[in-house]
């Protein structure tokens, strides 16, 4: 059973491009959270996506914005990249309840230059 | 959400027990106590998380307060593997994580 996996494993971008990180939950989870974690910091919550809506939402600009397909599987995008958004992103999947655990993928480490 | 406080780092002799240490005085009675930990160069991994009592499985124990406002993590031997930063976790029925700095546990051989 491969847990949460996420593409590309690195990116490096320039100030201004744009970017999709993609991820892919662990077989039988249907909610899936996107996670920033900048260096030497816990991860901070962007948004959660459950029956193909964002269900919550973490103080991020709307530059950051997501999708989930109907397999579950869900992007993250960010516009108009900035210096600042150099970090890891996490994907973390888990069922709707919240005594659940949340199971975390590699992450993808994002360069903005 | 209500806040943890956690030591920034602690040190322990591989192969002894490990006992981390979670402050939680703002605690709500619907908080669930989460940990997880990350290993370097990995996402975070859930460990365990309790309500009330104490609580056991096959990585480590939870030990929780009776006024629940601080709990203990333990580690019953530890070894290098478990070298990572583990975060200690209020959630009161969201389902994001709120994580803080964490404790970065170092293992000596």
């Amino acid at each position: 059973d491969a847990g949460v996996t996420q593409s590309p494993t690195h990116l490096i971008k320039t100030r201004g491009q744009q970017v999709t990180l993609r991820c892919s939950p662990k077989s039988g989870h249907d909610t899936v959270s996107w996670y920033q974690q900048a260096l030497g910091q816990g991860p901070q919550f962007i948004f959660q996506y459950y029956e193909e809506e964002e269900r919550q939402r973490g103080n991020f600009p709307d530059r950051f914005s997501g999708h989930q397909f109907p397999n579950y599987s869900s992007e993250l995008n960010v516009n108009a990249l900035l210096l600042g958004d150099s970090a890891l992103y996490l994907c973390a999947s888990s069922l709707e309840s919240f005594t659940d655990t949340q199971y975390f993928g590699p992450g993808t480490r994002l360069t903005v230059l | 959400d209500a806040k943890t406080t956690q030591p920034n780092s602690m040190e322990s002799n591989e192969e002894e027990p490990v006992h981390l240490p979670c402050n939680h005085s703002t605690i709500s009675g619907t908080d669930y106590i989460h940990w997880y930990r990350q290993l370097p160069s990995q996402g975070p991994e859930y460990v365990i998380h309790g309500l009330t009592s104490n609580v056991n499985n096959r990585m480590a124990s939870l030990a929780i307060a009776e006024d629940r406002k601080s709990s203990t993590l333990i580690l019953h031997r530890a070894t290098l593997r478990d070298a990572a930063v583990y975060y200690c976790i209020l959630r009161d029925g969201d389902d994001k994580i709120i994580f803080g700095k964490g404790t970065r546990l170092h293992i000596l051989p």
